[in-house]
């Protein structure tokens, strides 16, 4: 299958900082690419959509001046946490829509600490 | 809000065959039955997909009832390296790349010695 990954596997940073996390499509473009969050012992939510070129699509609840989303090339999405604060500590996972087979392929994922 | 309903953990000895439940009695005609499981923190991995006819690959099989209202992942021989998170997501390709996963709480499966 289609390869994702993300950069960094893992970052701790100081409350009131901001962390960019990497997600990129190895060998395939992709158009489409999706952020989820994960807190322990519970299930993917689901961000946002990023589409390349345009703006991302937030999920209810999902403040989007927190969590920016740049989409600038065919293969890399990044989210940026700005202002991190504890609370903002999780799981972070991308995953990215692949073309051929009409399908998502998800990166190791990104674990935030915010101390 | 997930559309499915599936146990929420499972045991099986290893080299036996895993039987994974899942209801979708909401699924509509255009939506497809999805497959994923997650190893410990690790990125969900994409297991198998199907329509309405039954489906297998390398890893897994999948049984979709005749009225679509419920599936059944089968792992044919489970080893220790299957214990994961199993997800069954419905999902309506319309959108093509940009179609929403969306999971739910999907079942603990741990395969013992």
């Amino acid at each position: 299958g289609a390869v994702v990954s993300q950069h960094p596997s893992r970052v701790i940073c100081k409350s009131g900082t901001s962390v960019k996390i990497e997600c990129r499509s190895l060998d395939f473009q992709a158009t489409t690419m999706f952020w989820y969050r994960q807190f322990p012992k519970q299930s993917l939510m689901l961000m946002a959509t990023s589409n390349e070129g345009s703006k991302a699509t937030y999920e209810q609840g999902v403040e989007k001046d927190k969590f920016l989303i740049n989409h600038a090339s065919l293969t890399l999405s990044t989210l940026t946490v700005t202002s991190a604060h504890p609370e903002d500590s999780s799981f972070y996972i991308c995953s990215a829509g692949e073309t051929l087979y009409n399908e998502q392929f998800f990166g190791p994922g990104t674990r935030l600490t915010v101390l | 809000d997930a559309k499915t309903t599936q146990p929420p953990s499972m045991d099986c000895a290893e080299g036996r065959a895993a039987n994974l439940p899942c209801n979708h009695s909401t699924i509509s005609g255009n939506e497809y039955v999805y497959w994923y499981r997650q190893i410990h923190s690790q990125g969900p991995q994409y297991i198998i997909h199907g329509l309405k006819n039954n489906e297998t690959n390398e890893m897994a099989s999948l049984i979709i009832t005749e009225d679509r209202k419920s599936s059944t992942l089968i792992l044919p021989h489970a080893t220790l390296r299957d214990t994961a998170v199993y997800y069954c997501i419905v999902r309506d390709l319309t959108g093509g790349t940009a179609s929403k996963l969306t999971f739910g709480t999907g079942t603990r499966l741990q395969v013992t010695l």
